[in-house]
């Protein structure tokens, strides 16, 4: 079954800095892959998703990601970051009828 | 505000005792889900409905029981709870495709404590 892991656990950047934040999927073929952000305290947001066309997909909030095939990469990005972008990210992955997500990756800015 | 709404926001239970968590949506969607969040951790399925049908249980203990009386509403019924069951328990929803590609749409989740 497909998967996903994301490797950075915790980030923490400044105000305006660029972020990029990895998810690696786990094997080749049709894959439709999400991020999903949990600020503190609220429900789980779909940010973007991709499933098939245009590897740069572009959501909610001035995010973005890219799909790689050869790099079986969906990396999650934002050139530009703002206070209210603290929050919890998920990369997720559709396998078997069912939505995974990865272990999560805790964004902190500093004002 | 979200789309799905879970009720209650908070549950604070015995091990002996029997409660029951609720969703409801009004989207349309016919496929509904079951999540539970441990603090610091991804979520985790545990139920996927299907057209009122229950299509996956990720072997979850029979103390969760799950319940789709109609296209609208989800209940998770709970009885005889471990201390370790203590988590956000997540609701979503989502259209019914035939490639599976469904985006989610989630509720705010039910805390629950097992005292």
């Amino acid at each position: 079954a497909q998967s996903v892991s994301q490797h950075n656990h915790h980030v923490i950047l400044s105000e305006a800095a660029s972020l990029e934040l990895g998810c690696n999927y786990s094997y080749g073929g049709t894959v439709n892959l999400f991020w999903y952000v949990q600020y503190p305290g609220q429900h789980l947001q779909l940010l973007l998703k991709y499933f098939s066309g245009d590897p740069l997909v572009k959501g909610i909030k001035g995010f973005e990601a890219e799909f790689i095939k050869s790099k079986f990469s969906f990396n999650l990005r934002k050139p530009s970051v703002q206070w209210s972008d603290t929050a919890e990210y998920f990369c997720a992955v559709l396998s078997a009828s069912k939505i995974i997500f990865g272990s999560g990756t805790r964004l902190s800015i500093r004002p | 505000d979200t789309e799905v709404t879970q009720t209650p926001k908070h549950l604070v239970m015995g091990m002996t005792n029997k409660k029951s968590l609720k969703c409801e949506q009004h989207m349309g969607h016919r496929a509904m889900y079951w999540y539970k969040q441990k603090a610091k951790k991804p979520p985790e399925l545990m139920f996927v409905y299907s057209y009122e049908k229950l299509s996956i249980n990720e072997s979850v203990p029979s103390r969760f029981s799950p319940e789709c009386p109609n296209s609208s509403l989800l209940n998770l019924h709970l009885h005889a709870l471990q201390p370790e069951d203590s988590a956000l328990y997540l609701c979503a929803s989502s259209q019914v495709t035939v490639s599976g590609a469904n985006v989610l749409t989630f509720g705010a989740g039910s805390r629950l404590t097992v005292l």
